[in-house]
């Protein structure tokens, strides 16, 4: 079975500091796709950042960057500079076809002024 | 482009109603999904289609649960009859296949919140 574990519920982070979302998956596969998606309040989901399982260099957008571990099926989601939009539902996505995707239970994330 | 099209955005209707959720993918993209969010079970793929077929249901509910593409640019999902713990936010995503068959991002709607009374 494909599973997503996002084990951190809820996490703070004070404005302009860094905070880093845990995710951990299972898989057989060698070659899948790794997602972390943003839903503010207004609900939509928004992407943030991709990763694809055979590129061995993580993947960075802007402030967002990930530690992409495949032997210990772990990426985890850096936010570097926190800032007050950021505040937000995160959720890790997992994807072995890159047509099904498998979601975590979602990080609320607050960012404090 | 305008991104995932979904209407309504939000919905209250009675319990034994029919509910018609509807979806505009982007276009060009080749797959379509439909997701039920709620806070109990979080973020649940119900049916996808590609190509405006439908290729893995195993995610609807139950029978009163039924979802068409008739064509590339529109898909809906009907509840009929409608009950209280089907109240939750529902989203569509459509995806563009990639040339080299690899996966590509999904790209979601803003999202349908269905409240049964």
């Amino acid at each position: 079975a494909q599973t997503v574990t996002q084990s951190q519920p809820e996490m703070s982070v004070q404005e302009a500091e860094t905070v880093t979302l845990s995710c951990t998956y299972d898989t057989s596969e060698s070659d899948y796709y790794l997602f972390w998606y943003k839903q503010p309040p207004s609900r939509q989901m928004i992407l943030v950042i991709r990763q694809e399982a055979y590129k061995q260099q993580n993947a960075t957008e802007n402030r967002f960057s990930v530690n992409f571990q495949k032997a210990a099926k772990s990426f985890s989601l850096k936010i570097s500079d926190s800032q007050l939009g950021d505040a937000a539902m995160y959720f890790c996505a997992y994807s072995p076809t890159g047509n099904q995707f498998y979601f975590g239970t979602g990080t609320s994330l607050t960012v404090i002024p | 482009d305008a991104g995932v099209i979904q209407s309504p955005r939000h919905e209250v209707t009675e319990m034994g109603q029919e509910v018609t959720l509807r979806c505009k993918p982007i276009s060009g993209h080749d797959y379509l999904f439909w997701y039920r969010q709620t806070m109990m079970r979080g973020l649940e793929l119900l049916i996808y289609f590609n190509n405006n077929v439908p290729i893995d249901d195993s995610g609807m509910p139950e029978d009163r649960f039924s979802a068409k593409m008739p064509n590339a640019s529109f898909s809906t999902l009907k509840i009929q009859p409608s009950e209280p713990r089907d109240s939750a936010v529902y989203f569509c995503a459509s995806q563009p296949r990639r040339l080299d068959g690899l996966g590509e991002t999904q790209y979601f709607g803003p999202g349908t919140r269905l409240l049964v009374l």
